[in-house]
């Protein structure tokens, strides 16, 4: 079945400097990919997510890749502020009902 | 337009008793999925259902978990003789389609289990 992992499990950056999270998929048949942000004691929340036919999407700070050669994509935040601190999953999907969610990453930006 | 409603959202239950959560999806959904979260780990897919119909339900133990989702009201995960093992964060996400082209999940705000 489908896996997909995510690296790293934990980051730390500095307030203004940028984060970068990354996942793999095994199956070459997904063709969708959600980002999710979860902070502490609610449920996660889509930030942002690319389907297959295009490599890169960007929105304010927050940007995703897509390799799909390589079947990896990539979650990048610019200029971190103190309120991205959460825990990100990345996800893939085939276009049918199920969803499969990276382990996650937790992310801390210091002040 | 309220979102993915779960309630209870903190339920303590001793060995052996029964857990029911549930779940009203977002209106105009008729999709809903259950996850379940073990601390500090990811989302495992468990259930999804369609109004009065199972459609998956691969990632649900075999024994003690079962899922509904009535034509009438929320969808219930029930779990019976809970386990401390059972203790987890369990999430539902609502989708307006399934099958066709990619899902959208929005979740609720989750129902967090605790088993003594």
């Amino acid at each position: 079945g489908e896996n997909v992992e995510q690296h790293p499990s934990t980051l730390s950056v500095q307030e203004g400097d940028s984060a970068v999270i990354k996942c793999t998929y095994s199956d070459s048949a997904s063709n969708y990919f959600p980002w999710y942000k979860q902070e502490l004691g609610k449920g996660p929340q889509l930030i942002i997510d690319i389907r297959s036919n295009v490599g890169e999407k960007k929105d304010q700070r927050i940007a995703v890749t897509l390799n799909k050669t390589a079947k990896h994509f990539s979650l990048h935040i610019t200029e971190t502020q103190p309120e991205d601190s959460a825990v990100y999953f990345c996800a893939a999907s085939t276009g049918g009902f199920k969803t499969i969610f990276g382990a996650g990453t937790r992310l801390f930006v210091k002040a | 337009n309220a979102g993915v409603m779960q309630n209870p959202r903190h339920l303590v239950r001793r060995r052996g008793q029964e857990a029911r959560l549930r779940c009203s999806p977002m209106k105009g959904h008729s999709h809903v999925y259950w996850y379940r979260q073990l601390p500090e780990e990811g989302l495992k897919f468990m259930v999804y259902l369609q109004k009065e119909n199972i459609i998956d339900e691969s990632g649900m133990p075999k024994e003690r978990f079962s899922a509904e989702f009535p034509k009438e009201g929320p969808s219930i995960l029930r779990i019976q003789q809970v386990v401390r093992g059972d203790s987890a964060a369990y999430f539902c996400a609502s989708s307006p389609r399934g099958n066709s082209g990619a899902n959208v999940l929005t979740f609720g705000a989750g129902s967090r289990l605790t088993v003594l």
